[in-house]
């Protein structure tokens, strides 16, 4: 039973460019976050998906990033023109469809480097 | 605005010995709390939670105390192993069935033979 999925693990990119991170969540999940952790700190809310819906995008930067979770294929974090400050490693998570469970697993994450 | 603090960023224990990990928090609306270790360029793995209908939850060598009207909880394993040796997260979640979660900045412990 796979876990969650990320990719690409690590991603360097330019000032300027887009980064694309991909999340494929557990089979059966139907919850998907993400998180962004800056070095040396805690990690913090982005934004929360379900199929075709944007839950909860509290957490993410108002401009140049957005989220989306198809109904077919993986949850996509996309980062318009990067900036140095962007550089992070970003976790995906997912949780199933219940009424009692809250517990949230967590992929890999990707590796941000924006030179 | 720190809601969940973990003020001691690292701890040191000898193998055999317990491990105690603090964690604090301000929002009086979060009612579950989790743990979560992370190693180096992983993940973070779940640990174990605690809903705030009760005080303590135990798993094995991890118990997790809960003391609402301190607003703290604390991870305790015993006895304590090398392979143990990680980043703890704390985490708290509010309101609904599957909510954001909001963390503290991590405890490193270092369990030594």
């Amino acid at each position: 039973n796979a876990g969650v999925m990320q990719n690409p693990r690590h991603l360097v990119r330019r000032r300027g460019q887009e980064a694309r991170l991909r999340c494929s969540p557990m089979k059966g999940h139907s919850h998907v976050y993400w998180y962004r952790q800056l070095p040396e700190e805690g990690l913090k809310f982005m934004v929360y998906l379900q199929k075709e819906n944007i839950i909860d995008e509290s957490g993410m930067p108002k401009e140049r990033f957005s989220a989306e979770f198809p109904k077919e294929g993986p949850s996509i974090l996309r980062i318009q023109q990067v900036v140095r400050g962007d550089s992070a490693a970003y976790f995906c998570a997912s949780s199933p469809l219940t009424d009692s469970l809250y517990e949230q697993y967590f992929g890999p994450g990707t590796r941000l480097t924006v030179t | 605005d720190q809601q969940v603090k973990q003020n001691s960023p690292s701890l040191s224990v000898q193998e055999g010995r317990i491990s105690i990990l603090n964690c604090d928090y301000t929002n009086s609306m979060f009612d579950y709390f989790l743990w979560y270790k992370k190693y180096p360029a992983e993940g973070p793995t779940f640990l174990i939670s605690i809903s705030s209908i009760k005080d303590k939850n135990e798993d094995g060598r991890f118990t997790v105390f809960l003391n609402k009207s301190a607003k703290h909880l604390s991870l305790h394993i015993v006895p304590s192993q090398p392979g143990d040796s990680a980043v703890y997260f704390c985490a708290a979640s509010g309101g609904g069935t599957a909510s954001k979660l909001t963390f503290g900045t991590g405890t490193r412990l270092q369990v030594t033979l």
